[in-house]
């Protein structure tokens, strides 16, 4: 199983509106990680998460707040964004951190800010 | 720093043809070298690996062959279907511990 679980799958929200991105990985991995995705471009690395511990921060805004509550959640927390954060929100999660082992994704959640 | 170059699209095909989608890479050391697809709407998926010199990834018909004297890691398959449409990705891991992509190619395969 290499399933990567995220919530909502769509999302659209209000600049004052406070929000959480769900991702779930029940294979044991040890490192998870958040990228954004404008249509039409690659992911760009937002966080990374290694045995539950943030790793790198890619000088995201503090409006995007990452929490991993234990070893198979990653959160997302979203408050007062901006309409050009619309965009797709990819999960990742790998066995160890990357340059060890590869990258599996989630489906994304869709986020638009209104 | 670490980079990917991949051939600009979007690269249109009928419905048996071969495919070529070439990627080079720039990295010190030794990456591991990876191909994504992402179908539309979907999220991204794993579609191969090489993690050393002369490695050859395949999976659903795609190859690619890990070319260090080259740099390269071009993807191939010997005969595209319509459900082989996609954007594919060209991605390295190296000593940063970041996976990074090329721009995507967006193939579009006609019946």
């Amino acid at each position: 199983d290499t399933e990567v679980t995220q919530t909502p799958k769509h999302l659209v929200m209000g600049m004052t509106n406070k929000k959480s991105l769900k991702c779930e990985q029940h294979m044991g991995h040890r490192a998870m990680y958040w990228y954004k995705q404008k249509a039409k471009k690659p992911p760009e690395l937002m966080f990374v998460y290694s045995y539950e511990k943030l790793s790198i921060n890619e000088s995201v805004p503090s409006r995007f707040s990452p929490e991993c509550p234990n070893s198979s959640l990653l959160n997302l927390h979203l408050h007062a964004l901006q309409p050009e954060d619309s965009a797709l929100y990819l999960c990742a999660s790998s066995q160890q951190p990357l340059g060890v082992s590869e990258a599996f994704f989630g489906q994304g959640t869709r986020l638009t800010v209104v | 720093g670490d980079s990917v170059t991949q051939m600009e699209g979007p690269v249109t095909l009928s419905e048996e043809a071969f495919l070529t989608i070439n990627c080079t890479y720039t990295a010190t050391g030794y990456p591991s070298l990876f191909w994504y697809v992402q179908y539309p709407g979907e999220g991204l998926q794993l579609l191969l690996k090489a993690t050393k010199a002369d490695d050859k990834g395949s999976n659903k018909g795609f190859e690619a062959t890990y070319r260090k004297e080259t740099t390269s890691f071009h993807l191939e398959k010997g005969s595209v279907q319509v459900s082989d449409s996609a954007v594919y990705f060209c991605a390295l891991t190296g000593n940063t511990g970041k996976l990074i992509f090329g721009q995507g190619t967006t193939l579009q395969v006609k019946p």
